[in-house]
């Protein structure tokens, strides 16, 4: 079966520039995360979406969106991008969304922005 | 808030060496508690888990248990392999938001033969 993918694997774009990141679950799995991971620290939660609707928003301005799509895969969206947006995108996708439910990751979009 | 805070890196071992990576978290309730992997070049991967209190998880030879005295959550094993070399996450989902994984910050082990 095939993992969660992304695209694209690595990515550069300036400031003030606008960025759409993209992922495909793994068959069946109606939950979508986005995480960003900067270098030499832990992933933290950007949003989550579950049959297409908005479940949860991290402590991400507004210039970070997401929507989920009626096949489950999902896009990131950043506007007026900044240095520190520089950092791995990493998506994971679960079944349901729920505690007990195991996330499985992608391998990230390696984002810079110069 | 909630929070993880694992043990710094980096770690360097030998071959065949017990492995400890610390692990305490803050949270109100019981939270479920997981350990995740990522190797060189690869994507996150889960390792184990523990959804309560006295839980044990164990996985390819490492264990934790879910310790509420102490609310802590340490990975050991027992001899470890130079493909054991990887960065290794704590992490939680609070027991007031099901879907959200908070993330320490990673510990660097590196194995030698």
């Amino acid at each position: 079966d095939a993992g969660v993918t992304q695209s694209p694997t690595h990515l550069i774009k300036t400031r003030g520039q606008h960025v759409t990141l993209r992922c495909s679950p793994i068959s069946g799995h109606k939950s979508v995360s986005w995480y960003q991971q900067v270098l030499g620290q832990g992933p933290q939660f950007i949003f989550q979406y579950y049959e297409k609707e908005e479940r949860g928003r991290g402590n991400f301005p507004d210039r970070f969106s997401a929507r989920q799509f009626p096949n489950y895969s999902s896009e990131l969206n950043v506007n007026a991008l900044l240095l520190g947006d520089s950092a791995l995108y990493l998506c994971a996708s679960s079944r349901r969304g729920e505690w007990a439910d195991t996330q499985y990751f992608g391998p990230g979009t390696r984002l810079t922005v110069l | 808030g909630d929070s993880v805070t694992q043990m710094e890196g980096p770690v360097t071992l030998s071959e065949e060496a017990f492995l400890t990576i610390n692990c305490t978290y803050t949270a109100t309730g019981y939270p479920s508690l997981f350990w995740y992997v990522q190797y060189p070049g690869e994507g996150l991967q889960l390792l184990l888990k523990a959804t309560k209190a006295d839980d044990k998880g164990s996985n390819k030879g490492f264990e934790a248990t879910y310790r509420k005295e102490t609310t802590s959550f340490h990975l050991e094993k027992g001899s470890v392999q130079v493909s054991d070399s990887a960065v290794y996450f704590c992490a939680l989902i609070p027991i007031s938001n099901d879907y959200k994984l908070s993330f320490g910050a990673g510990t660097t082990v590196t194995v030698r033969a």
